[in-house]
């Protein structure tokens, strides 16, 4: 079945340390895309790439990091520069100038 | 620029009864617009989209949506409530070009009373 995996689905961290987040898609879209969902504020995005080797920095970008290698993955590294990173973590995908996007089941981040 | 709005942070029905959710937009280009259903510690769901055509829309799961584009509205509703409709509903708009990653608004939780 064709779809998107994201792991870990539950991730603790401690306070100064990097943690790289995992979003893989088998649906063969172009485009990817990481949104941060925190309570009472909907999903924020983070950034996105609509090809591999290229990405752009959405909304909320500061103390994050991606890269995009393969078509199929797309990984998101939070850093200790990110001030406040305990939220859940949402991966999408979309075919070339097709919406809607595709929603992979999220990974929930958690700071100690 | 874009922005949605979402009325309503929790809204309660009783079984059987109607859902409505609200949902204004803003934006400069003419939008393409979507709901999604979220279940606790799960990913979205596509519940339907407008992006051209006919304003009403139909969804899965019985709901459906009108685009109103004097209102700037595409209210979210289902005639009957059912108990597995309790959720988080997240309302959304994205460009027609370029950029088309999804502006979301906060979300309304919807509980359904027995």
């Amino acid at each position: 079945d064709g779809g998107i995996t994201q792991s870990p689905k539950y991730l603790f961290r401690k306070e100064g340390q990097n943690v790289t987040l995992s979003c893989e898609q088998n649906l063969n879209h172009d485009a990817m895309y990481w949104y941060r969902q925190d309570p009472g504020q909907g999903l924020r995005l983070i950034y996105y790439s609509q090809i591999v080797n290229d990405f752009q920095k959405g909304d909320i970008a500061e103390g994050y990091s991606v890269s995009r290698e393969k078509k199929e993955s797309f990984p998101l590294t939070v850093t200790s520069a990110q001030k406040n990173p305990t939220a859940f973590y949402l991966c999408a995908s979309s075919a070339p100038g097709q919406v809607p996007q595709y929603f992979g089941p999220g990974t929930r981040l958690t700071v100690l | 620029a874009q922005s949605v709005t979402q009325l309503g942070s929790h809204v309660s029905v009783s079984e059987g009864a109607l859902v409505l959710l609200r949902c204004n937009y803003s934006s400069s280009v003419p939008p393409y617009l979507f709901w999604y259903v979220q279940y606790p510690n799960q990913g979205l769901q596509l519940l339907l989209k407008y992006t051209t055509g006919a304003t009403l829309v139909k969804g899965i799961n019985g709901f459906e949506a009108e685009f109103k584009k004097s209102e700037t509205s595409f209210h979210l509703t289902k005639p009957s409530a059912h108990m597995s409709d309790a959720a988080e509903y997240f309302c959304a708009v994205s460009g027609n070009t370029g950029r088309r990653a999804l502006t979301f608004g906060s979300g309304t939780r919807l509980q359904v009373q027995p």
